[in-house]
């Protein structure tokens, strides 16, 4: 079993749907982050969080530590939103930080 | 804003030959990696410094070095290029202390096959 297990794998909805993508892990961790990647590459980092909620625009990712588990949810979504959104934990491995990366979920939003 | 800026988008190699990959960040940032992304299997980290002339390995080091000359550049050299080096190639720098402690900031990444 990984460490970082994202659902779903794929995701295609219509614009202006409401998207949940869950992230659930394994490990105690100290923070969690949530990237996403365009099509050519480019990963850009859209949160960081240890407790809570945080939100951006019509992004908000939230997290609960004792499940394990956070969600990054896209409000009014847009084509432009299509992407790959990667979740990640940063925990201790061996007295070192180390990170883990989810293996990504393809969202595509159609006009 | 900060830039990870990768040399190269897309590289085709010959087997046996020696690549280097150069990542430069323009933010100060004490933090830098090498991850490769190949499909299921997410981001792995080859290597990664904490400072000038410092390296660790990562998770799947073999095959790799690097080299940490100047906190600006992190270069990732593959000694004799193999086809399971095929892969995506990213760089990432992230601070020590600040606003942005922790936060990673990624390169467009550099797309390298090997025939």
């Amino acid at each position: 079993k990984n460490e970082v297990e994202q659902s779903p794998q794929n995701l295609t909805a219509q614009e202006g749907e409401f998207i949940t993508i869950n992230c659930s892990y394994s490990v105690g961790i100290s923070a969690l982050h949530w990237l996403q990647q365009h099509p050519g590459g480019g990963i850009v980092s859209l949160f960081m969080l240890s407790s809570g909620k945080k939100k951006h625009g019509r992004l908000i990712a939230t997290i609960n530590i004792q499940e394990k588990h956070s969600s990054l949810h896209i409000t009014a979504s847009h084509p432009r939103d299509s992407a790959v959104y990667i979740c990640a934990v940063r925990s201790m491995y061996f007295g070192n930080e180390k990170l883990t990366f989810g293996t990504g979920t393809r969202l595509t939003i159609i006009p | 804003d900060v830039k990870v800026t990768q040399s190269s988008r897309y590289l085709v190699k010959r087997t046996g030959e020696k690549v280097f990959l150069e990542c430069v960040q323009d933010m100060d940032h004490e933090n830098m990696f090498w991850y490769r992304q190949d499909p299921g299997l997410g981001l792995r980290l080859i290597y990664f410094s904490y400072d000038v002339k410092m390296k660790e390995k990562g998770d799947i080091p073999e095959g790799y070095s690097v080299s940490r000359e100047k906190k600006e550049r992190f270069s990732l050299i593959l000694e004799s290029a193999s086809t399971n080096q095929t892969s995506m190639y990213l760089c990432a720098s992230s601070p020590t202390g600040g606003e942005f402690t922790g936060e990673l900031f990624f390169g467009e990444g550099s797309r390298l096959t090997v025939l």
